[in-house]
């Protein structure tokens, strides 16, 4: 079965705190592909990054970047130099490969970053 | 840019009432999905469907139905509801296994 992990349910930092949001996930799919998502709170989720398993190497976007580890099935995410609007909930998600698959998302993580 | 409209942001209803969640994307993506999202539970799955007229039943579907006539739009219905239905509800289409949300229904079941 599909299955999703945030074991942190809420992180709290001080501003310019570096912070990483863990991810482990659990698949049957050869190929796959992972979502970050951001939920600030007016509601609405915004998609940051999607990752295919064929591919391993880390990715940054700004003072984002994403740690894909196939052998520990972990997608972390690390926010450098954390600002106030960085808080939100953040969901790491699994869809299946087909274009028929449902998507699963894990609980969330609850990030607070304090001024 | 795609774009996946709920109907309204906020509801209230009171129980029994039959209650209709509209979403519409205007993508034409074959994929479209109903979540519910409760604290400590993240986001769970009740229906989502693959087509017109086609649809499948996701993780927590009892007490909802839904209908997907045409293919922008996905709604969710809730036959009766009830005070444990009180969520904030989400609608996503999907395409190429990429999701798009909608901005998401809170409702309340009084």
């Amino acid at each position: 079965a599909q299955k999703v992990t945030q074991a942190q349910t809420e992180i709290s930092v001080v501003e310019k705190e570096d912070v990483t949001l863990d991810c482990v996930y659990e698949t049957r799919d050869t190929t796959y592909y992972l979502f970050w998502y951001k939920q600030p709170p007016s509601g609405e989720l915004v998609f940051l990054i999607r990752r295919n398993s064929f591919d391993e190497q880390n990715e940054i976007s700004g003072r984002y970047s994403w740690n894909f580890q196939k052998s520990t099935s972990s997608f972390n995410f690390t926010i450098t130099a954390s600002q106030v609007v960085d808080s939100a909930v953040y969901f790491c998600a699994l869809p299946g490969y087909s274009s028929a698959s449902k998507i699963i998302f894990g609980s969330g993580t609850r990030l607070s970053i304090r001024p | 840019d795609v774009k996946v409209t709920q109907s309204s942001r906020y509801l209230v209803k009171r129980t029994g009432e039959k209650v209709f969640l509209e979403c519409v994307q205007d993508m034409d993506h074959e994929n479209m999905f109903w979540y519910r999202q409760d604290p400590g539970l993240g986001l769970r799955l009740i229906y989502f469907s693959y087509d017109v007229k086609m649809k499948e039943k996701g993780d927590i579907p009892e007490g909802y139905s839904v209908s997907r006539e045409k293919k922008e739009r996905f709604s969710l219905i809730l036959e009766s509801a009830s005070t444990n239905q009180t969520s904030m509800y989400l609608c996503a289409s999907m395409v190429n296994t990429e999701a798009f949300f909608g901005q998401g229904t809170r409702l309340t079941v009084v």
